[in-house]
């Protein structure tokens, strides 16, 4: 089946650093991706939609200088968090959408601690 | 390998039929498994479950896991057009979510 490679799965560091997490298709071609922060109350919130070749759609409220994504090509998208702190610890997940069946395909996440 | 397994990948049901869809999954450090509706871009929670023979109940909508066998239902009674929907699956394990690959819904006026 369809296959979203997320990476890394696990990032700890320290308040201050940027973090990039890599989002890929593996066996498909995706125009769109999704980036999503996962919260306590295991509701997913969209942060950013991801479109190759073009600037990304960030949802309200989502600051576009602090979280910088990048869709080089039809398979990989990036979400930088830059400067990150504490209250940026979560859970990311990344989702990509099949541009011939539309459907999509998440990845399994990246868990991210800011010390 | 596939850790989450969703079926069916796709059904079709008039409005007032009863569906249930199921999740299977094979983890390590299992710590809950979740529901989510799709219909747009973001899912919407609808369920999680950590334990085993417990019922979860939302309107038409009702859930159970088994941990013993690795699986759990996803109940819709009385369908309605609005239900029509992609229907995922995750597993939290360890540090990670795996997701199935959905069952697509759709319910015929």
């Amino acid at each position: 089946g369809a296959v979203v490679s997320q990476h890394p799965s696990r990032v700890i560091c320290k308040s201050g650093t940027s973090v990039k997490i890599e989002c890929r298709s593996l066996d498909f071609q995706a125009t769109t991706m999704f980036w999503y922060r996962q919260f306590p109350k295991q509701s997913l919130m969209l942060m950013a939609t991801s479109n190759e070749g073009s600037k990304a759609t960030y949802e309200q409220g989502v600051e576009k200088d602090k979280f910088l994504i990048n869709h080089a090509s039809l398979t990989l998208s990036t979400l930088t968090v830059t400067s990150a702190h504490p209250e940026d610890s979560s859970f990311y997940i990344c989702s990509a959408q099949d541009r011939r069946s539309l459907a999509q395909h998440f990845g399994d996440g990246t868990r991210l601690s800011i010390l | 390998e596939d850790k989450v397994v969703q079926s069916p990948l796709s059904l079709v049901v008039h409005e007032g039929d009863t569906v249930t869809l199921n999740c299977s999954y094979e983890v390590t450090n299992f710590r809950s498994l979740l529901w989510y509706k799709q219909e747009k871009k973001a899912p919407t929670f609808l369920f999680m479950l950590t334990s085993s023979g417990i019922e979860k109940k939302s309107g038409r909508l009702s859930s159970i896991l088994d941990k013993k066998e690795l699986f759990s239902i996803l109940n819709i009674t009385a369908t309605q057009t609005g239900d029509s929907a992609v229907y995922l699956c995750a597993v939290e394990a360890g540090n990670q979510f795996y997701f199935g690959t959905g069952t697509s819904l759709t319910v015929i006026p």
